[in-house]
């Protein structure tokens, strides 16, 4: 089945680490995007990539680093500067590119505590 | 971004239509209506969209008024596992700095069902 793969479910990190969730999808699809999701509160985007190699910073980039290497990849690393990372980390993708009103698909998700 | 209005919680009975108004009476020309859901601990949950065509697939039918000021999203025999979260988020479908396919979910409708 189609869809879009996050792992690991739950993940968790010692201050002063950098941790890297992975974000999967065999979807074909080419947009690809992160969002964070606090406790009772809507989605914040942190980064986007529209095409392969290619990647935009959302409105909470600072802390946070990504990669897209691979049209199906697009890995999350929540570095040491971010410094409130305990959150439900949701990744999603879109088909079209340009055509932006194709709707997002969203993986389960990661969530991420602070030991 | 147009904001949307949605009631905090809604009931319905097992097997009967749920029926979840939207309010977005600032919403634009080129402005879509994403209808999303959320059940706790997952990923949102994409369940269909439209521009002012009523729109209808296998989960849900969209109704969306003339003025498009307003819309409802009809769940024709709800279930048990229906119960969830509900966002009617509206989106530009123009690129333009960081709003370019970012989603911006509200508190949205707790819809429970019952039996």
């Amino acid at each position: 089945d189609g869809g879009i793969t996050q792992s690991p479910k739950y993940l968790f990190r010692k201050e002063g680490q950098n941790v890297t969730l992975s974000c999967e999808q065999n979807l074909n699809h080419d947009a690809m995007y992160w969002y964070r999701q606090d406790p009772g509160q809507g989605l914040r985007l942190i980064y986007y990539s529209q095409i392969v190699n290619d990647f935009q910073k959302g409105d909470i980039a600072e802390g946070y680093s990504v990669s897209r290497e691979k049209k199906e990849s697009f890995p999350l690393t929540v570095t040491s500067a971010q410094k409130n990372p305990t959150a439900f980390y949701l990744c999603a993708s879109s088909s079209g590119g340009q055509v932006l009103h194709q709707p997002q698909h969203f993986g389960d998700g990661t969530r991420l505590s602070i030991l | 971004d147009a904001k949307t209005t949605q009631p905090p919680s809604m009931d319905c009975a097992e097997g009967r239509a749920a029926n979840l108004p939207c309010n977005h009476s600032t919403i634009s020309g080129n402005e879509y209506v994403y209808w999303y859901r959320q059940i706790h601990s997952q990923g949102p949950q994409y369940i269909i969209h439209g521009l002012k065509n009523n729109e209808t697939n296998e989960m849900a039918s969209l109704i969306i008024t003339e003025d498009r000021k307003s819309s409802t999203l009809i769940l024709p025999h709800a279930t048990l596992r229906d119960t969830a979260v509900y966002y009617c988020i509206v989106r530009p479908t123009n690129a333009g700095g960081t709003s370019y396919g970012k989603l911006t979910f509200g508190q949205g409708t707790i819809l429970t069902v019952h039996p």
